[in-house]
């Protein structure tokens, strides 16, 4: 069973354009976290939200924790190929539950 | 300020091997996580450690896997008798006292191959 569902699976879009990416869940976690893998590297931790309703900003990423804490959702504005990557979440319910990632990639 | 180390980068075995991957976490944090990473899949928990003790390990499998955390040195998961099926990236992370798990380092992982 697959606790943390995340859409899309992959995203190709050009350089300059928003986007958004979700990670959805029927369960209720203390806190969530994003993080960024790049092929051949671990996850790098990009932001943990813990409040519902919580929204928290990295430059050009916005991160949102639903008002439930069953979800949350990553948007990036004006992508940049160096977003290329991995985007995995993963949920805290003792251990980290994580999702199975969106694969973004930004073509110049 | 060095982060989360792991070795052998990548690690290659025959069938029957025994395989061991080492993990230092990141200065002053006491708790270290294994995690596994199949192709196309999620990261999978594995077992979640302290300083000489074993916490959770509710993601270990029953066999062949086991983890420890000594009082000196880095945090050892040995394979025994692998497998095909245990070719796979196994990455740990380590968290600081306070952050309760919530907020967890990742190391650059250890790819495994079985021959």
């Amino acid at each position: 069973t697959q606790l943390l569902e995340q859409s899309p699976q992959f995203l190709s879009i050009q350089e300059g354009e928003n986007l958004t990416v979700y990670c959805n869940s029927s369960s209720v976690f203390s806190s969530l976290q994003w993080y960024r893998q790049e092929p051949g590297e671990g996850p790098v931790l990009l932001v943990t939200v813990v409040t519902g309703g919580e929204v928290k900003k990295l430059k050009r990423l916005t991160f949102q924790f639903g008002d439930a804490r069953k979800d949350s959702s990553l948007h990036i504005t004006a992508a940049q190929p160096g977003d290329t990557g991995l985007y995995l979440c993963a949920g805290s319910q003792g251990n980290l539950i994580f999702g199975k990632g969106t694969k973004l990639s930004v073509k110049p | 300020n060095a982060g989360v180390m792991q070795n052998p980068r990548h690690l290659v075995r025959r069938r029957g091997q025994e395989a061991r991957l080492r993990c230092s976490p990141m200065k002053g944090h006491s708790h270290v996580y294994w995690y596994r990473q199949l192709p196309e899949e999620g990261l999978k928990f594995m077992v979640y450690l302290q300083k000489e003790n074993i916490i959770d390990e509710s993601g270990m499998p029953k066999e062949r896997f086991s983890a420890e955390f000594p009082k000196e040195g880095p945090s050892i998961l040995r394979i025994q008798q692998v497998v095909r099926g245990d070719s796979a990236a196994y990455f740990c992370a380590s968290s600081p006292l306070w952050s309760g798990g919530n907020e967890q380092f990742f190391g650059p992982g250890t790819r495994l191959t079985v021959l």
